[in-house]
């Protein structure tokens, strides 16, 4: 079975500031991908960004980047500079190329401080 | 370009209605995809549909059923509501996984509501 877990229910962050946040996967799959998606007050499901398994490079969108330990199947999210707008619910994801449902974490609620 | 739209934003129905859900696929994406946002049971797959046909179900009963049509715009139908369906339902679309781009764009949601 396909599993991510997300451990931290939640994290608050000083504006301007780094935050990390934190997933772990299981999968026996050796062809897979992981995504971030944002989920706002307006509930929006929005994408971060996105990792594909057989990349060694971990994937940067701005001020967002991954750190992505294959070995660990681990894929931690690093928000640099966070802004007011960063404020929302977190989901980590994960598919296979072949089966594309998407299984969630339960997601992390972060809150950026003014 | 316009994203992936649904309706209606709300629902309101009563235990052993039946609900239909719509969903509109951003152009150009053939696969559309259905889950459930209940409070405390996070987010969960319940069906996937390419090119008309049903291609992966999630484990719900069969009153969660759906359909897609010649313009890849989907329907999802719960019969018998039970006051449990009560959740945001989201819609996601995406070309085809064979294609490789297999990036999900979730639509705004319906909030389903049994009374």
């Amino acid at each position: 079975a396909q599993t991510v877990t997300q451990s931290q229910p939640e994290m608050s962050v000083q504006e301007a500031e780094t935050v990390t946040l934190s997933c772990t996967y299981d999968t026996s799959e050796s062809n897979y991908y992981l995504f971030w998606y944002k989920q706002p007050p307006s509930r929006q499901m929005i994408l971060v960004i996105r990792q594909e398994a057989y990349k060694q490079q971990n994937a940067t969108e701005n001020r967002f980047s991954v750190n992505f330990q294959k070995a660990a199947k681990s894929f931690s999210l690093k928000i640099s500079d966070s802004q007011l707008g960063d404020t929302a619910m977190y989901f980590c994801a994960f598919n296979t190329g072949a089966n594309s449902k998407l299984t969630f974490g339960k997601g992390i609620t972060l809150s950026v401080r003014p | 370009e316009a994203g992936v739209t649904q309706s209606p934003t709300h629902l309101i129905k009563t235990r052993g209605q039946q609900a239909t859900l719509r969903c509109s696929p951003i152009s150009g994406h053939t696969s559309v995809y259905w889950y459930q946002q209940a409070l405390g049971l996070g987010l969960q797959f319940l069906l996937w549909y390419d090119e008309g046909e049903e291609r992966n179900r999630g484990n719900f009963p069969p009153r969660f059923s759906g359909r897609q049509f010649p313009n890849y715009s989907s329907e999802l139908n719960v019969n018998a509501l039970e006051l449990e369906d009560s959740a945001l339902y989201l819609c996601a679309s995406s070309f085809p996984p064979v294609t490789g781009k297999n990036i999900q764009y979730f639509g705004a949601g319906t909030r389903l509501s049994v009374l």
